[in-house]
């Protein structure tokens, strides 16, 4: 089955800009987490979504919002754009996100360039 | 506050060898642990886990060990091969919230020839 699909995969904004990701899950699967990864920070946590409410928050400012649809797909939108958020940012989905032993996949990510 | 660590930032391992990648974690609340293997500018791929109520989980040529009251947990590579060579993270997360991975920093495994 498709996996994890993330759009765009490549782009670039300028500072003060905005911008919107968008995640399609892995059919059947309701939970959405988005990542950021960076050479200085690693892989971090942004948020999770199940069922169109957010339900798990990381320590990102509020630039960072997301939302999910009633079909599971999501989008994660960054306002004000800054330097530091260049960045991949991925998308990962499961089934339901809560109990241990719920694998989960990951897309191809999002390279944001921040110019 | 890195609670999850992989102090090994490269490994450098000979094709059929074994590969051994550490991890040590701080948070003992953590219940699942899972390895994920990442080539550059693509997303995680999943490996391989574990729950705390195991010490040990196979997956052909992927052994994850977990030594809770050391708060650390390997992963075995047998035998190493060339496409072995990426970037692996561990990851950990707590009950409840299985889709809040905490990640480590990773270790660079170079397998060669």
């Amino acid at each position: 089955k498709a996996g994890v699909t993330q759009t765009p995969r490549y782009l670039i904004k300028t500072r003060g800009q905005q911008v919107t990701l968008s995640c399609s899950p892995i059919s059947g699967h309701r939970s959405v987490s988005w990542y950021q990864q960076t050479p200085g920070q690693g892989l971090q946590f942004l948020f999770e979504y199940f069922s169109e409410t957010q339900r798990n928050k990381g320590n990102f400012p509020g630039r960072f919002s997301g939302r999910q649809f009633s079909n599971s797909r999501s989008e994660m939108n960054v306002s004000t754009l800054e330097l530091g958020d260049s960045a991949l940012y991925l998308c990962a989905s499961s089934v339901t996100g809560r109990s241990s032993g719920n694998t989960i996949y990951f897309g191809e990510g999002s390279w944001l360039t921040v110019v | 506050d890195q609670q999850v660590k992989q102090n090994s930032p490269s490994l450098s391992v000979q094709e059929g060898r074994i590969s051994i990648l550490n991890c040590d974690y701080t948070n003992s609340m953590f219940d699942y642990f899972l390895w994920y293997k990442k080539y550059p500018a693509e997303g995680p791929t999943f490996l391989i886990s574990i729950s705390s109520i195991k010490d040990k989980n196979e997956d052909g040529r992927f052994t994850v060990f977990l030594n809770k009251s050391a708060k650390h947990l390997s992963l075995h590579i047998v035998p190493s091969q060339p496409g072995d060579s990426a970037v692996y993270f561990c990851a950990a997360s707590l009950t409840g919230t299985a889709s809040k991975l905490t990640f480590g920093t990773g270790t660079r495994l170079q397998v060669t020839l």
